[in-house]
């Protein structure tokens, strides 16, 4: 069971907004800690998605968005496109368990 | 160009051991905190270890302390994993990763994973 939880899977139809959760505790997201997202396609490595809660790397669409509130971290999805059909992770640290922890990620089927 | 090359997987039986390598290009290899995160077939993302900079410093997942050793020698830019006591629960996908930051950082850099199979 992973730390950080997230729902196994979301879905919607191309051009759609989606939203996926990260849910954490006291000891990770809600210590202040930054909330990272992977996407993962499907047998490749997974790849920075949004880093420092909100930031996006350069080449990152501005049609995913993250935000942060409390214990919980949100990854958006706007305009849906069949290619973003893959696997998402967030991932944080957690200063009980000493280490980076991610959620048990999501997956996202385009409809 | 970041680059970053894992190798030494393999096939081995419970209990048994292996050592995997990282090796990184690049960048300047003793300034970035470096780790393992594994993937096990149809799971999840699980990290394991991280190691900073002179090799000092060390931190592991519950899930490994005192069977895995993280190690690096920043002379040749290569990380190792020395895996002993393997369980058949420690199949997987074994990916080395850059972290850009301080323990709280993010990922910005991966290799594209070595393969363990634990089994008799």
């Amino acid at each position: 069971q992973s730390i950080l939880t997230q729902p196994p899977s979301v879905s919607g139809a191309p051009g759609q907004r989606v939203t996926m959760s990260c849910t954490g505790s006291s000891s990770n997201i809600g210590a202040g800690y930054d909330v990272h997202w992977y996407q993962q396609l499907p047998g490749t490595a997974p790849k920075l998605l949004i880093y420092g809660d909100t930031n996006r790397p350069s080449g990152v669409p501005d049609r995913f968005s993250g935000s942060k509130s409390g214990t919980s971290a949100s990854l958006a999805i706007t305009g849906l496109q069949t290619e973003d059909e893959a696997d998402y992770y967030c991932q944080s640290y957690d200063s009980s368990l000493i280490g980076s922890v991610f959620g048990g990620g999501t997956k996202l089927t385009v409809l | 160009q970041v680059r970053l090359v894992e190798s030494g997987g393999g096939v081995v039986q419970p209990g048994g051991s292996l050592r995997l390598s990282c090796a990184a290009s690049g960048f300047p290899f003793s300034r970035y905190g470096m780790h393992w995160v594994r993937q096990a077939p149809g799971g999840g993302l699980e990290w394991l270890a991280v190691i900073w900079y002179e090799g000092i410093n060390k931190d592991y997942a519950d899930s490994v302390k005192g069977r895995f050793t993280i190690s690096r020698d920043n002379s040749r830019n290569i990380m190792y994993l020395q895996m002993n006591s393997l369980k058949v629960e420690d199949t997987a996908l074994y990916y080395c990763a850059r972290i850009r930051g301080d323990s709280g950082g993010y990922f910005d850099s991966w290799g594209q994973g070595t393969l363990v199979t634990v089994s008799s």
